[in-house]
């Protein structure tokens, strides 16, 4: 089974600028959540999207946002790009399930984003 | 708000030695605690641990959750080069609201093993 794939996974901006983030979960995998890692704060929950919906979202500023689509990818976004911006952004699938246990999540290769 | 709390900071062992990893935690509403490997990539999971799997095994590295107590360990018996990395402890919490998709995560224990 073909694991989580995030695209680009480099990438350099300059401030002001957007810049949009994709990841394919893996094959079944319906939640797409999102991480920022940096060295200061380590890894930050961005926001989760289960069918095309955003069920979750963490405490970032408006300038970061997503979606999702019907085939389960989902996108990230950032407008306005600051130098804080700069870090690791992570996708993590898992299938969600409603049940007693707990579900894992398992992350893609990342994307590094430089803010110059 | 959730807490995760990881100790040591970072460890220096030589192979063979056996290392102790610690994950104290304060969530609402507790569903599973996760361990994850993090060389210079994605985190690699490890084990997942809840309820009704307190105790989890896979060839060198074992964990515990103690959920009376809020913590579990990771432990690696004969360490290895290959080891080394960072361990991630991360917490779950039940389903709904806030907690949809979320891990709160802790700041990591960078592991060196030295040969």
């Amino acid at each position: 089974k073909a694991g989580v794939t995030q695209t680009p996974r480099y990438l350099i901006k300059t401030r002001g600028q957007q810049v949009t983030l994709s990841c394919s979960p893996i094959s079944g995998h319906r939640s797409v959540s999102w991480y920022q890692q940096t060295p200061g704060q380590g890894l930050q929950f961005l926001f989760e999207y289960f069918s095309e919906t955003q069920r979750n979202k963490g405490n970032f500023p408006g300038r970061f946002s997503g979606r999702q689509f019907s085939n389960s990818r989902s996108e990230m976004n950032v407008s306005t790009l600051e130098l804080g911006d700069s870090a690791l952004y992570l996708c993590a699938s898992s299938y969600s399930l409603v049940w007693e246990g707990g579900n894992e999540q398992f992350f893609g290769p990342g994307t590094r984003l430089t803010v110059l | 708000e959730d807490k995760v709390v990881q100790s040591p900071l970072s460890l220096v062992v030589h192979e063979g030695d056996t290392v102790t990893l610690n994950c104290s935690y304060e969530v609402t509403n507790f569903r599973s605690l996760l361990w994850y490997k993090q060389e210079k990539k994605a985190p690699t999971f490890l084990f997942m641990l809840t309820s009704s799997g307190i105790e989890k095994k896979s060839g060198r590295l074992s964990s515990i959750l103690d959920k009376k107590e809020l913590f579990s360990i990771l432990n690696i018996t004969a360490t290895q080069t290959g080891d080394s990395a960072v361990y991630l402890c991360a917490v779950e919490a039940r389903a709904g609201g806030t907690s949809y998709g979320k891990l709160t995560f802790g700041q990591g224990t960078i592991l060196t093993v030295h040969p």
